[in-house]
């Protein structure tokens, strides 16, 4: 069956504070991706990554860097949280190509105070 | 870039009766048009998916249709059951394998 899992369910953190965010996948996809939902604003697209190593901004990547050392793990990296950076983050992967199926984990929901 | 407008943002339905979501999009490069349900305490998970080459497509209660000239897509839920209550996001895909969503639709099913 295929998995996304992402590390962490709940996590509150202090401003200032660095916080990583891990997703593993095991389907050996290509593409993943990081995603924050926010009530009233849908999924909006932090990063991707097509391949081990690389990765592309996505619509809001203000905040956020991303690392990609190994094909089935992606990371975000806040390296100085802020209370704005309240959300819940989605991870997602798959296989390379254009309109692959998008599999998403269950969510991490993050809390800055 | 692509934007996905997606109306509307609730809906109330009784058991039984049919559920429609509409989603629009702006750019004519998008080619691929997936819905996802995502329940509560849970990430979204793919329902049904079109491809620009294809009008309509249908499985059991739900359908997509799409119209590329007007460039909007719409989800129908037919017969529907309490257990499809849930946020519906429509998104919007080109190419270049970026997905952008709508903001999502809170369906309830009354019994």
């Amino acid at each position: 069956d295929v998995k996304v899992t992402q590390s962490s369910r709940y996590l509150v953190k202090r401003t200032g504070e660095k916080v990583f965010l891990e997703c593993v996948q095991d389907m050996d996809h290509e593409n993943m991706f990081w995603y924050r939902q926010d009530p009233g604003l849908g999924l909006r697209l932090i990063y991707f990554s097509y391949d081990v190593k690389m990765k592309e901004k996505g619509d809001i990547p203000e905040g956020y860097s991303v690392s990609r050392e190994k094909k089935e793990r992606f990371s975000l990296i806040l390296e100085s949280a802020s209370t704005n950076q309240t959300s819940m983050y989605l991870c997602a992967s798959s296989l390379g190509g254009a309109t692959g199926e998008l599999f998403f984990g269950e969510g991490s929901r993050l809390t800055v105070l | 870039g692509e934007n996905v407008e997606q109306h509307p943002s609730t809906l109330s339905v009784q058991e039984g009766d049919s559920a429609v979501i509409k989603c629009t999009y702006s750019d004519s490069a998008s080619n691929y048009f997936p819905w996802y349900k995502q329940e509560l305490g849970k990430g979204p998970q793919l329902i049904i998916d079109i491809r620009s080459n294809v009008g309509e497509k249908k499985d059991q209660r739900i359908a997509v249709t799409l119209n590329k000239t007007a460039k909007h897509f719409s989800l129908h839920i037919t017969e529907t059951q309490p257990e499809d209550s849930a946020v519906y996001f429509c998104a919007a895909s080109t190419h270049l394998g970026q997905f952008y969503f709508g903001t999502g639709t809170s369906l309830t099913v009354i019994p």
